[in-house]
């Protein structure tokens, strides 16, 4: 059982180049996020889809865009990258009806944009 | 717009103390999760917090919710090594929005 899986990994950027990170889970969740991580920001929502068709903005969703493909898949893609982009992106997937249920992280992609 | 803030930021105590971490949040909500991250590693879940009182207990750690004063505390008792993380508290906002509050970075030294 793999969870939620990310890719890539790692990714370098130069600035105004575009990419998509990829994100699925085989749990058979409805929810999916992508969160953001910087020192000393914790963790901010960036887009999140509640269900299979429907996406809403989180905190910060300026610069990104997101696609939920199916219920296992939700990718999110960077335009234009920016220096200010650089970050350690998280998706998250959960299961149950309006929450109530813990998320389930990936492990990460560290991007970084030069 | 939620916020959800985290004290202390940044904690250094010494093995066998007592510590409480605190998290508040600014709008109404009766469901609030922990979850705990090592260094360069993804975040797991601790504990899920559901309704007005809600006490959870896992070893050295237990955490309470209090949805009238909007407040969150996870306590650590006889602290060891092995708990030094950072923790995270986060809140549930309709319609399914969860926003976390800026982590507690704990080390736990001998």
């Amino acid at each position: 059982n793999a969870g939620v899986t990310q890719t890539p990994k790692f990714q370098v950027l130069k600035t105004g180049q575009s990419m998509t990170l990829q994100c699925a889970q085989d749990m058979n969740h409805n929810s999916m996020y992508w969160y953001r991580q910087d020192p000393g920001m914790g963790l901010r929502l960036i887009y999140y889809s509640a269900s299979e068709g429907t996406t809403d903005k989180g905190e910060v969703p300026n610069g990104y865009n997101v696609s939920r493909l199916n219920k296992r898949e939700f990718s999110l893609r960077l335009e234009s990258a920016a220096p200010s982009q650089t970050s350690v992106y998280f998706c998250a997937s959960r299961a149950g009806h309006l929450g109530q249920s813990p998320l389930h992280f990936g492990n990460g992609t560290r991007l970084t944009v030069t | 717009e939620l916020k959800v803030e985290q004290n202390p930021l940044f904690l250094s105590m010494q093995e066998g103390k007592n510590y409480t971490i605190y998290c508040n949040y600014s709008t109404t909500s009766d469901r609030l999760y922990w979850y705990r991250q090592d260094p360069g590693k993804s975040l797991e879940s601790l504990f899920v917090l559901l309704s007005n009182g809600a006490v959870k207990q896992e070893g050295r750690l237990m955490a309470s919710l209090d949805t009238k004063a909007r407040l969150s505390t996870l306590h650590i008792t006889a602290a060891v090594h092995d708990l030094s993380a950072t923790y995270f508290c986060a809140v549930d906002m309709l319609p399914d929005k969860l926003i976390f509050g800026t982590g507690t970075r704990l080390q736990v030294f001998p």
